[in-house]
């Protein structure tokens, strides 16, 4: 099936650790996003890649890394985990200026 | 500062009942605004777009509507379906080097109860 696919699902990490976020877009779009979706808080952008070979911080980029591997992937790095990380993350892609679709997310937990 | 603010925060209904979110900002300029829905533990799926020239949208039971002039948008749904209940995201975006940047609403969390 078309669309946006997040790995993993679920993941707990203990503080310090490292991991990577895998996502991977089979609609040939452009754009790619990584996404924080906290309680009581709307989503808020981390980086993007407007194209393949460009990203961009967006609003809370702090503690990530970002990777777009080709135009099919865009990985989301957490170098040295830190509670406040604890989340849950959406990967997205588009093609300007429809909308974006969105991955099933990955919940993150760092202890 | 570009913001988007949706209310009611949270809202319970009976099946079958009618309902209207509401979403103000002050995003600007203005390119473009969506409403999304997100059920539990999923992403976003997109319900509607309205650039500025279109004041109302309809998909199925879900009409959305854009007063430009008072940066005001309502999300109206009919005859309300148990999986109705999920998140209503309104998201609008502005355009900057060439990119469409969204400023994400915190959201309506709506129940339906049978």
């Amino acid at each position: 099936n078309a669309g946006v696919t997040q790995t993993p699902k679920f993941q707990v990490l203990k503080t310090g650790q490292s991991m990577t976020l895998q996502c991977a877009q089979d609609m040939n779009h452009n754009s790619m996003y990584w996404y924080r979706q906290d309680p009581g808080m709307g989503l808020r952008l981390i980086y993007y890649s407007a194209s393949e070979g460009t990203t961009d911080k967006g609003e809370v980029p702090n503690g990530y890394n970002v990777s777009r591997l080709n135009k099919r992937e865009f990985s989301l790095r957490l170098e040295s985990a830190a509670p406040s990380q604890t989340s849950v993350y959406f990967c997205a892609s588009s093609e300007v200026p429809k909308p974006r679709l969105f991955g099933q997310g990955t919940r993150l937990t760092v202890v | 500062k570009n913001q988007v603010e949706q209310s009611p925060q949270s809202l319970i209904i009976l099946e079958g009942k009618n309902c209207t979110l509401q979403c103000n900002y002050t995003v600007s300029p203005f390119s473009n605004l969506r409403w999304y829905k997100q059920d539990t533990g999923r992403g976003p799926v997109s319900l509607t777009i309205m650039t500025f020239s279109e004041n109302t949208k309809s998909n199925g039971r879900y009409t959305a509507t854009l007063d430009a002039d008072t940066k005001q948008s309502s999300l109206h749904i009919t005859a309300s379906q148990l999986s109705d209940s999920a998140s209503y995201i309104c998201v609008v975006s502005f355009v900057s080097g060439g990119s469409y940047i969204p400023t994400f609403g915190r959201g309506t969390s709506l129940i339906v109860h049978p």
